[in-house]
């Protein structure tokens, strides 16, 4: 079983759907991550926080908006996507963004209808 | 756009042989080059994380040789077994003037151990 913890497994939303990815950890890591994982692609960069601050935005479109209210949870609120934008979607978290392996949760699979 | 490249592809072992593969990376502005293993329906798992030119690891049957000069890490499993079966990927961290940017991950090569 992984650390990190995400929700919901399987997430079905429309265009003008607002929904919201949501991840847990309870390590004491400092720093959490978003990939976008399309089928035989690799892991792409999204987002990175580090002490809770956003440090990395690997210039992703406005209609996906990360939020992390505290050390241990991390948000990915949807607003508006595109069909184009149903990928697997993993959080993952690090002691630190230097030399720490991630830990990553199973994902959420995301479909836009 | 940084390229981390993942050869083979795929790749189709007997059950008991040892293989190899192979990830590479621009060496400039290197930082640290990491090892996940992600089974289907699983989370990837971190295997090694290595920093240094000429650093070798080692987890069990598994071993990573890291060279940063030329821009290259060969991870070797001896003996393959069917729980081996997986896709492995590198991933590679760049120091960036300002600290570390995010992890930039290879495509990965997919490996079935044939019993």
């Amino acid at each position: 079983d992984t650390e990190v913890t995400q929700t919901p497994k399987h997430l079905v939303m429309g265009m003008t759907n607002k929904k919201s990815l949501k991840c847990e950890q309870h390590m004491g890591h400092r720093a959490m991550y978003w990939y976008k994982q399309k089928a035989k692609k690799p892991p792409e960069l999204m987002f990175v926080y580090s002490y809770e601050k956003l440090s990395i935005n690997e210039s992703v479109p406005s209609r996906f908006s990360p939020e992390c209210p505290n050390s241990s949870l991390l948000n990915l609120h949807l607003h508006a996507l595109q069909p184009e934008d149903s990928a697997l979607y993993l959080c993952a978290s690090s002691q630190s963004t230097y030399n720490s392996p991630l830990h990553f949760g199973n994902g959420t699979r995301l479909t836009v209808t | 756009i940084l390229n981390v490249e993942q050869s083979p592809q795929s790749l189709h072992v007997q059950e008991g042989d040892s293989t190899n593969f192979t990830c590479s990376f621009p060496s400039s502005n290197f930082y640290a080059l990491h090892w996940y293993r992600w089974e289907t329906a699983k989370s990837p798992e971190a295997l090694f994380v290595m920093t240094l030119n000429g650093d070798e690891k080692k987890k069990g049957r598994i071993s990573a040789t890291l060279n940063t000069k030329e821009g290259y890490s060969y991870l070797y499993i001896k003996g393959s077994q069917p729980e081996d079966s997986a896709t492995y990927l590198c991933a590679l961290l760049m120091y960036s003037g300002g600290g570390a940017d995010g992890l930039t991950f290879g495509k990965g090569t997919h490996l079935i151990i044939q019993p």
